[in-house]
């Protein structure tokens, strides 16, 4: 059972260049969530999306887009690469379909992004 | 704007030794509260949980945590540290709601001397 997987696990981009980074569950979760991880600051929420078919920005969305393809697959897609989005990137799922304080959340090994 | 403190950046014990990650979270109602660990290179694992009942859980590899309200803590603990405990820890807060999603501190890398 792979539980959450993420690709690529390293990626480098020059400035402008584009990506997606792609997200795959198969605990069959419904909601699923990007974070970017930064030296000192801890986890901080890009996106998530509570159903198949729904997206909702979280703390840090400016240059992001994602698609939540189907109930497995969620994407997140930089269209123009800057370095201040040089960070590791974290896909998460949930078994919540709505927003809860329960939810217990199951990561991936993570995306190692170097924007130059 | 709700927050969580991990007042310690990093912390260096001798194996053997016992260890405590302090967290403290800012005001709220029902808090959610879990202990995330990480090792180099992996993605983040579940050390415990509390939602609520008893204030002292127990999660995997030894650890337990406490919380208390009054002290908007909810700190970690293992009584004695072996070498392979050496990560980052993260404590994460969600109280529910609209949005009902974690808020992370920002980690304490645990050093182990052998």
């Amino acid at each position: 059972n792979a539980g959450v997987t993420q690709t690529p696990k390293f990626q480098v981009l020059k400035t402008g260049q584009s990506m997606t980074l792609q997200c795959a569950q198969d605990m069959n979760h419904n909601s699923m969530y990007w974070y970017r991880q930064d030296p000192g600051m801890g986890l901080r929420l890009i996106y998530y999306s509570a159903s198949e078919g729904t997206t909702d920005k979280g703390e840090v969305p400016n240059g992001y887009n994602v698609s939540r393809l189907n109930k497995r697959e969620f994407s997140l897609r930089l269209e123009s690469a800057a370095p201040s989005q040089t960070s590791v990137y974290f896909c998460a799922s949930s078994e919540s379909r709505r927003p809860s304080g329960a939810n217990v959340l199951t990561f991936g090994a993570g995306s190692r992004l170097t924007v130059l | 704007a709700q927050s969580v403190t991990q007042p310690d950046i990093h912390i260096t014990v001798s194996e053997g030794a016992s260890l405590e990650l302090r967290c403290n979270y800012s005001y709220g109602a029902t808090p959610y509260l879990f202990w995330y660990v990480q090792s180099p290179g992996q993605g983040l694992q579940l050390l415990l949980k509390y939602f609520s009942g008893d204030t002292l859980v127990q999660g995997i590899k030894g650890f337990e945590a406490e919380f208390k309200r009054s002290q908007s803590s909810f700190n970690l603990r293992k009584p004695s540290v072996h070498w392979s405990d050496a990560a980052e820890y993260f404590c994460a807060v969600n109280y529910g709601g609209s949005q009902g999603n974690l808020i992370f501190g920002k980690g304490t890398k645990l050093s182990v001397k052998p």
